[in-house]
């Protein structure tokens, strides 16, 4: 079956410090990539995505590569700032339909200190 | 544009009792999802429905959990009746149908059972 790993967490880090957050997936054919981020207090909103291999998802200074050969969609920052501190989801879909739905992982508190 | 619309935000009962929580999706979209997000985990998809039809509800306890979404658009989930593991957040989500769409999530209702 479908399935999404993602690094162990919590994160704590400095403002400005480079983030990387590590996810590995399992699932057959070509699934689209997400990540969410859900901010304390708030809902689940999308982060960014990617429909193919080998495209580069981005939004707000952060990014993710679908890499099929790994089969990973590791998260990128160069410079977080204190407001990115979240929880983070990385998701997987197979396609439309009755595959449409997402698989998430565990998720992975951030924590950014000024 | 409005976002998906969930009620009640918190509730607490006691085990064996019933509870309903109701989702309103945002205007179009065809597909709505339930999930259940335990703390400390990923959410977890309970039913989707594709217009008022339901295309998957594997993962669904049928014994205590029920779900129906009138005229396609609305949709209620009930329990009942409930046990302690039930404590989590119940998460509405809708979509576009189509391949990579992105699904937009509710901000959640909180259940504690007692």
């Amino acid at each position: 079956g479908n399935s999404v790993t993602q690094m162990e967490g919590p994160v704590t880090l400095s403002e400005e410090a480079f983030l990387t957050i590590n996810c590995t997936y399992t699932a057959t054919g070509y699934p689209s990539l997400f990540w969410y981020v859900q901010y304390p207090g708030e809902g689940l909103q999308l982060l960014l995505k990617a429909t193919k291999a080998d495209d580069k998802g981005s939004n707000k200074g952060f990014e993710a590569t679908y890499r099929k050969e790994t089969t990973s969609f590791h998260l990128e920052k160069g410079s977080v700032q204190v407001s990115d501190s979240a929880v983070y989801f990385c998701a997987l879909s197979r396609s439309s339909g009755a595959n449409s739905k997402l698989t998430f992982g565990k998720g992975i508190t951030l924590s950014v200190r000024p | 544009e409005a976002g998906v619309a969930q009620s009640p935000r918190y509730k607490i009962i006691e085990k064996r009792q019933s509870v309903a929580f109701w989702c309103n999706p945002i205007s179009g979209h065809a597909t709505l999802y339930w999930y259940q997000q335990i703390l400390g985990q990923g959410p977890k998809l309970l039913i989707q429905f594709q217009n008022n039809g339901v295309v998957d509800d594997s993962q669904l306890p049928k014994d205590r959990f029920s779900a129906e979404r009138l005229k396609g658009v609305d949709s209620t989930l009930k329990i009942q009746p409930a046990k302690l593991e039930d404590s989590a957040v119940y998460l509405c989500a809708s979509s576009f149908e189509g391949r990579g769409t992105e699904a937009f999530f509710g901000q959640g209702t909180r259940l504690t059972v007692v």
